[in-house]
């Protein structure tokens, strides 16, 4: 299976600031032939289910605000929090879906400095 | 609106059984792979089992193989997953959850991200 490693753990930002949070997969999740990172992001706020916020390593889906945004490839991915709100306090994780299992990192928790 | 709504979790003791559903609406439900994942208190997020669209296919995560089954009814839009033999390490909220899908332009792939999550069902598994 591959292992997805996030870092840090828990990143303490000030309202309106930038917060840059990491994923590193085991091996590449970069499908040559389409040239597709098949790496996602969910936001998760307590007591709620996650909800998406980028697929194919950089892509938003509708009604994602764009201060979300996503980088990175092969093995090495970037979650950017442009201008944090309050309403962005959250884990967020990132997840592989290039084989079977799909596997999760251990999530990175936002707070407001 | 897509909604998903997950039930039939509860407190079960272990070696025990539970039947969770997951009822789908406001989407083209037979177009879709369904998937169940959990997360154990405090804890991250693990995929479970997923069903092909047209229920002909199963995969599990090697934790709950021989265990758990995975099943739908795509006359009654839901998707279940039969849990028995359930162990202390099985507690956790069970969330049910819509796998996305791309187009290539000339055929559609269905894609193991998941776009829209139910709110989840908890199950305790505890003497």
């Amino acid at each position: 299976d591959i292992v997805m490693t996030q870092s840090p753990d828990s990143l303490a930002v000030s309202l309106g600031e930038r917060a840059t949070l990491n994923c590193k997969s085991s091996q590449s999740v970069l499908n040559t032939s389409n040239k597709r990172n098949y790496l996602a992001w969910y936001q998760q706020k307590p007591r709620q289910p996650p909800r998406l916020l980028i697929y194919w390593a950089s892509t938003r889906p509708s009604g994602v605000p764009d201060r979300f945004s996503g980088s990175g490839s092969v093995t090495d991915f970037t979650l950017t929090i442009n201008g944090l709100q309050a309403e962005d306090v959250a884990v967020y994780f990132c997840q592989h879906y290039f084989s079977t299992p799909p596997t999760f990192g251990g999530g990175t928790t936002v707070e407001i400095k | 609106e897509v909604q998903l709504v997950a039930s039939g979790g509860g407190l079960v003791q272990p070696g025990g059984s539970l039947r969770l559903s997951c009822a789908a609406s406001g989407f083209a439900f037979t177009t879709h792979w369904m998937t169940w994942l959990r997360q154990a208190p405090g804890k991250g997020l693990e995929w479970v089992a997923n069903i092909k669209d047209d229920g002909t296919k199963t995969y599990y995560v090697d934790s709950v193989k021989g265990r758990f089954a995975i099943s739908r009814d795509n006359a009654k839009d839901s998707v279940f997953l039969q849990m028995s033999s359930l162990r202390a390490e099985d507690t956790a909220i069970y969330y049910c959850a819509r796998d996305a899908y791309y187009s290539d332009g000339s055929k559609n792939y269905s894609v193991d991200f998941f776009d829209s999550w139910g709110q989840g069902t908890l199950v305790t598994v505890s003497s």
